[in-house]
């Protein structure tokens, strides 16, 4: 089944020591998303590509980058993470048509930073 | 601007009804619902597309007021599985997509 993969599930890293959250699609959507959600909150958009073309949201912090070498993959790189950086990062895909762009979410990644 | 969600949280009992109402402060040309679920990704409920459309999927169904920049979701005859988090989602601009505020429900038994 097409669908949006993220990997790992559950990651745990270092206050201050780099990370990267890696996301996959079969769907050949043209559209990618990062969001951050934490506990009790709406999923808040990072960023968006579309198809190479690079959005960031304006609050995003710097110590959050993302990389999009191809079509199938996302990534969210973490520079320097925090404690505040805890959170479910989720990944999802779209191929905006007709006015309509339905989003496609992976399972999520759950950081945690100790 | 994210869409605000009215009520923030409800809780029901079993077999009884809901609204979940959406405002949005500009145009709102499509309008979905998810449901997310304690860790887990949301998932989709419906799609909405045109002004005062209305869907319906089992007991869960939703209108969509362009004019009014609205979407409510009406969960009738509530069940235990329909606890969890309510998010209408949107697009801003042409690729954008955010969500709404969110609305906690809890069924009990």
């Amino acid at each position: 089944d097409a669908m949006v993969i993220q990997n790992p599930r559950y990651q745990v890293t270092q206050f201050g020591k780099p990370v990267t959250l890696s996301c996959s699609q079969t769907l050949n959507h043209n559209v990618m998303y990062w969001y951050q959600q934490k506990s009790s909150q709406a999923p808040k958009l990072l960023f968006h590509y579309y198809d190479k073309d690079f959005n960031n949201e304006a609050d995003t912090p710097d110590n959050f980058q993302s990389r999009r070498p191809n079509t199938s993959f996302c990534f969210l790189d973490i520079r320097s993470p925090g404690l505040g950086d805890a959170a479910m990062y989720l990944c999802a895909t779209s191929r905006p048509s007709l006015g309509n762009t339905e989003a496609f979410f992976g399972q999520g990644t759950r950081l945690t930073v100790v | 601007q994210q869409p605000v969600q009215s009520p923030q949280a409800v809780i029901l009992r079993e077999g009884e009804d809901a609204v979940i109402n959406c405002s949005s402060s500009k145009a709102l040309y499509s309008v979905h619902w998810y449901r997310q679920k304690h860790g887990e990704a949301p998932v989709f409920l419906m799609i909405l597309l045109k002004g005062g459309e209305q869907k319906g999927h089992e007991k869960i169904s939703a209108s969509f007021n362009e004019k009014k920049q609205q979407s409510s979701l009406y969960l009738t005859a509530s069940q235990l599985s329909y606890s969890g988090t309510y998010f209408c989602g949107t697009s801003e601009g042409t690729y954008k997509y955010i969500f709404g505020t969110g609305t906690r429900l809890k069924v009990l038994a």
